[in-house]
């Protein structure tokens, strides 16, 4: 019953390099999303993918690029990281065609960037 | 975008029922309210959704007013595992990016 997967669980990256982040789900759920939390606030999307093959940008996309690989697979890249983007990145999915479906979320990949 | 206002904490103690309410004066006809629960080290998760009126399952119970400007979360009998943070979200749920997660309320339940 594994739900919403996300790899790595913890990662620490120096300034400039680059990183994605991984997530997979099987609940067959269309739609897919990437949050950022930061200490003491609530979460953030960065991008979403309604559906396979479509992606569109949330409240704070700069500095990350997404790929929806597959219907389960939504993966996360910062390509030259920054100490700003230090977080808890989350992943979720929900069912489409029905309005407000829950969403699923994952239990978060903790990256520090120095 | 409805904006939401709750209590930035609350405190209990075991045994209580707890009550959490969410303003969002400019609630929009096709948005739903949603309640959300957070552990520390997890990610969100779904306790409970309405639209209008009173909506129970088996954790939790939502009471929404006629004019929907709010919205009260309600746990009966809160235990130690309920110490959590509490988001209250409001939004058509259109695909997820009408759904803006503020602060939230963090629970302590106390002994």
């Amino acid at each position: 019953n594994a739900g919403v997967t996300q790899t790595p669980k913890f990662q620490v990256l120096k300034t400039g390099q680059s990183m994605t982040l991984q997530c997979a789900q099987d609940m067959n759920h269309n739609s897919m999303y990437w949050y950022r939390q930061d200490p003491g606030m609530g979460l953030r999307l960065i991008y979403y993918s309604a559906s396979e093959g479509t992606t569109d940008k949330g409240e704070v996309p700069n500095g990350y690029n997404v790929s929806r690989l597959n219907k389960r697979e939504f993966s996360l890249r910062l390509e030259s990281a920054a100490p700003s983007q230090t977080s808890v990145y989350f992943c979720a999915s929900s069912a489409a065609g029905l309005p407000n479906q829950p969403q699923h979320f994952g239990d978060g990949t903790r990256l520090s960037i120095l | 975008l409805a904006k939401t206002t709750q209590p930035i904490s609350m405190d209990s103690y075991e045994g209580q029922e707890v009550n959490i309410t969410c303003s969002h004066n400019n609630i929009a006809t096709n948005d739903y309210i949603t309640w959300y629960q957070q552990f520390p080290s997890q990610g969100p998760r779904f306790i409970i959704q309405g639209y209008k009126t009173k909506v129970t399952n088996e954790v939790a119970s939502l009471f929404i007013p006629a004019d929907r400007k709010s919205s009260t979360l309600s746990l009966p009998r809160v235990s130690l595992s309920d110490t959590a943070v509490y988001y209250c979200l409001v939004g058509d749920g259109n695909y997820g990016q009408n759904f803006v997660f503020g602060p939230g309320t963090r629970l302590s339940v106390l002994p």
